[in-house]
């Protein structure tokens, strides 16, 4: 398995508050993206990676931020949560470009907003 | 825009026989890849299998095989010999290239139900 750690795994916060969700990886791909998944809406791209200090918004980005810092952190932060961001969230590392490189993702962190 | 179309929201089969799950995919890109996952009810997304949109051979990895069909844009999933571990979410996926940059865009997945 490849070496991706999300923390928390389990978070729950009220609305407005913020939020950071970890995810940490071993294994020194310079790829690193964060999804979300919802019901009825499979896994959308939030934000991704492509090095450090690298990053680019994707289908879902708004109302989140992310940052790397160094190669094996990928930091999501929520800056004031809604209870829309209500999700599972899963960070996924890749090795080379997405068109023949497979994402390999962490075990999730189930985000509640109340 | 690139879509991935999965239209069973759910399959059962029968252990030891063999499955075909959906998946149709829009692109106007010539250079795209296809992707499989399966999703237990633990929670954890592994990856099956890949197919590159230049491939002339359908991927194959054990008892997973890929039906590929760039003409009818479909890549369907072959289960053989389902086990009652297979039962599971699977999510179809493509990559494609937006504004320079390379994205993954998956379909809504399909829930198995392996009986025994």
């Amino acid at each position: 398995d490849a070496g991706i750690t999300q923390s928390p795994r389990h978070k729950v916060t009220e609305t407005g508050t913020p939020v950071t969700l970890r995810c940490h990886q071993t294994e020194n791909h310079r790829y690193m993206y964060w999804y979300r998944q919802d019901p009825g809406h499979g896994l959308r791209l939030i934000h991704y990676s492509y090095g450090v200090k690298d990053t680019d918004k994707g289908e879902v980005s708004d109302g989140y931020s992310v940052s790397r810092s160094k190669t094996e952190d990928f930091l999501l932060t929520l800056e004031s949560a809604t209870s829309s961001q209500t999700s599972v969230y899963f960070c996924a590392i890749s090795d080379g470009q997405i068109d023949n490189s497979p994402l390999h993702f962490g075990n999730g962190t189930r985000l509640t907003v109340t | 825009a690139q879509k991935i179309t999965q239209t069973q929201p759910g399959m059962f089969v029968q252990e030891k026989e063999a499955v075909t799950l959906d998946c149709t995919y829009d692109t106007s890109d010539p250079s795209y890849g296809l992707f499989w996952y399966k999703q237990p009810s633990s929670g954890e997304m592994i990856f099956l299998i890949y197919q590159g949109s230049y491939d002339q051979q359908n991927a194959t990895e054990g008892r997973y095989s890929l039906n590929f069909q760039k003409a009818r844009k479909s890549a369907n999933l072959v289960i053989s010999a389902s086990q009652l571990g297979d039962s599971a979410m699977y999510f179809c996926a493509m990559s494609y290239t937006q504004g320079g940059s390379e994205k993954l865009v998956f379909g809504k997945g399909t829930k198995l139900t392996v009986n025994p």
